[in-house]
Parts: C-alpha cells; sequence; structure tokens
C-alpha cells in the first residue's frame, strides 16, 4: 500500500497568506496525485489532478505541483472560503487508491 | 448540475450486511465510472472500491472480502453491499462519480449517507 503523508497537520493563517501544503508518498506516484478540499458537513471537492492540473472551475489561486514522491499545493492569497481541510490521493496503485490523513488550514 | 443521492439504513448490526444505493439527478448512470468512498466521523477518507458501466468492478484489497459493487441500469442506480459488518465500518459512505478523461480521480460526490453499526 502507498501511504501519503501530508505536513503540517494544521496551518494557522489568516485571509491574503499564503498557504503552502506538502504531500509525500511512501513510493513514486509519478504524477498521480490529485487535493480535494473539504469544508465541514460537506462531501469532498477535487481541485488539482496529475499533480498539477486544475479541476473545472477551481479558481487560479490553487496550484498544484510536484512529482514522484513530493508534492505540493499552494494557495497563493487565502480567501475566507478557503479554510479547509485538504486531502491528497493516489491513484498510481489502483485499485489501492489512498489518501493522505489531510491539512487542516484555519485562522 | 448533476446531483448524486444515497440512501440506505442509517443502523446496521453488528456481523449483518450493510446495503446502500445511489441515484444521479440526471443522465445515465451506464455512462460513466461509479466509486464509493467512505469516512469515518472525524477521520480521513478511505477508497471502498469501483464499477464500471459494463458491471465489471474492482476494489481496495483490504475490503475486497467483503464488498460488492453493482451497477443497475434498469433502475438507473449503483448498488454497494458490504458483508459482515463491524463498528469499524461506521461511516459517512459517498457514491463518487470518476471524472470523464482522468481516470480514477473524483469530480462529483454525493452527500453521503451515515451508516452506524452497532447492536
Amino acid at each position: 500500500e502507498i501511504v501519503l503523508t501530508q505536513s503540517p497537520a494544521t496551518l494557522s493563517l489568516s485571509p491574503g497568506e499564503r498557504a503552502t501544503l506538502f504531500c509525500r508518498a511512501s513510493q513514486s506516484v509519478d504524477n498521480y496525485l490529485a487535493w480535494y478540499q473539504q469544508k465541514p458537513g460537506q462531501a469532498p471537492r477535487l481541485l488539482v489532478y496529475d499533480a498539477s492540473n486544475r479541476a473545472t472551475g477551481v479558481p487560479a489561486r490553487f496550484s498544484g505541483s510536484g512529482s514522484g514522491t513530493d508534492f505540493t499545493l499552494t494557495i497563493y492569497s487565502l480567501e475566507p472560503e478557503d479554510f479547509a481541510v485538504y486531502y491528497c490521493q493516489q491513484r498510481r496503485d489502483w485499485p489501492g487508491i489512498t489518501f493522505g490523513p489531510g491539512t487542516k488550514v484555519d485562522f | 448540475q448533476v446531483q448524486l443521492h444515497e440512501s440506505g439504513p442509517g443502523l446496521v448490526k453488528p456481523s449483518e450486511t450493510l446495503s446502500l444505493t445511489c441515484r444521479m439527478s440526471a443522465g445515465s448512470v451506464s455512462n460513466y465510472f461509479w466509486n464509493w468512498i467512505r469516512q469515518p466521523a472525524g477521520k480521513g477518507l478511505e477508497y471502498v472500491g469501483r464499477v464500471s458501466p459494463n458491471g465489471d468492478s474492482n476494489y481496495n484489497p483490504s475490503l475486497r472480502s467483503r464488498v460488492t459493487l453493482s451497477i443497475d441500469k434498469s433502475k438507473n442506480q449503483i448498488s454497494l453491499r458490504l458483508d459482515s459488518v463491524t463498528a469499524a465500518d461506521t461511516a459517512v459512505y459517498y457514491c463518487v462519480r470518476e471524472k470523464v478523461g482522468a481516470r480514477y480521480y473524483f469530480d462529483y460526490w454525493g452527500q453521503g449517507t451515515l451508516v452506524t453499526v452497532s447492536s
């Protein structure tokens, strides 16, 4: 099983600041990595897939990068609605798809 | 906007079978790949498995021996069956549609249904 580790567990920032979230895989996932945003009481929302492709309707302030084992999600200039939990997901090992434990972005 | 709606019993007894269905507000389920993902309260996401338009299914190895996914074109719905449940199966279960053109990524999610395993 490919294990995904996310850091930090919590990121305390203010609106307008830049958020940098990390996801590390226990072995290479090539570029087969996605990022999701989840707000309380809601289902996750796809933000980025294949490491750097923004999903439909996702604002340009969200940017994904990385390949192999190390990945980054950057949120340039946080908006109030961006405070949420972010998960990474790998599909390299399908059907053993796994998610990271999440990073909470809060005030 | 596509909407997905999961339904099924909210309470299942240990050792029994959990059964859920998922319906799409518009369109045919036959045109997409369907997945189930679950999330215990306050915890992360766990992949359950996938069913193809032709009915082929694949499962997370950790659940393979207990889970069955199916597609019913006549009812335009997807189903999940999980046998021999324990408290560890208590979670919100999401029906999820795979992104067209980007396999194994998930862009449409149901609102989720909470299933509690308890006697």
